[in-house]
């Protein structure tokens, strides 16, 4: 079985601030990892995804994540936060060559001036 | 390009009426599923389809039915509604997995509001 935890369910930063959003997974089989953002009345938008390779993954909007098998962790991070980041996020994973997505409970980030 | 088609965007249902979601997506993807989104827990896999004629269930099936007459169609039926399923539905498509180190994204329609009195 295959599982995510966000830690924080709120994560508040200011403007122009470093954004760090946490993402533990456990998955019984090499995982594929993603992060989605989701914006107000809307549906889930890719960020990024990790396969295999490289384990530092660029995505859309300056966001990038980092793959650390060791620690079972894919945390989603932005050197600089702004306004429009401001969302609620999603890590989930997937095993093997199932479609199926397990989602993580999402976090929630504020950003203030 | 239209990709997946949610409808109606909103409702409010009485308990014990029934009710269809549509999901449509032009993508041809094989692969399509049914989420329900409530405060606090994430999206939770209801149903899902890997083709036209084949349907499984996700990690919280009960009270929802499907079928996949079609690759573009997905619609998921309240049956007898109950005010536990007040969510919101989101509907995703992707193309299959044929190779193991593949990694298609699902993509996900603007989600379907509904609330059950």
């Amino acid at each position: 079985a295959q599982s995510v935890t966000q830690l924080g369910s709120h994560v508040s930063v200011s403007e122009g601030a470093l954004v760090l959003l946490r993402c533990n997974y456990s998955s019984s089989v090499p995982p594929y990892l993603f992060w989605y953002v989701q914006y107000p009345n809307q549906g889930l938008q890719l960020l990024l995804k990790y396969t295999t390779g490289a384990t530092l993954v660029k995505g859309i909007n300056g966001f990038e994540a980092e793959f650390k098998k060791s620690e079972t962790s894919f945390h989603l991070t932005k050197p600089s936060a702004h306004m429009s980041d401001a969302a609620e996020y999603f890590c989930a994973v997937r095993s093997g060559t199932a479609s199926k997505l397990t989602f993580g409970t999402g976090t929630r980030l504020q950003v203030t001036l | 390009n239209a990709g997946v088609t949610q409808t109606p965007k909103f409702q409010v249902l009485k308990t014990g009426q029934s009710m269809t979601l549509q999901c449509a997506q032009d993508m041809n993807h094989e692969y399509m599923s049914w989420y329900r989104q409530d405060p606090g827990m994430g999206l939770r896999l209801i149903h899902y389809s890997v083709g036209a004629g084949i349907t499984d269930q996700g990690e919280v099936p009960n009270g929802y039915n499907v079928s996949r007459s079609t690759t573009e169609d997905f619609p998921l039926r309240l049956l007898s509604a109950a005010p536990s399923q007040t969510s919101v539905y989101f509907c995703a498509s992707s193309p299959r997995d044929r190779l193991v180190k593949s990694n298609q994204p699902q993509h996900f329609g603007d989600g379907t509001r509904l609330s059950i009195l």
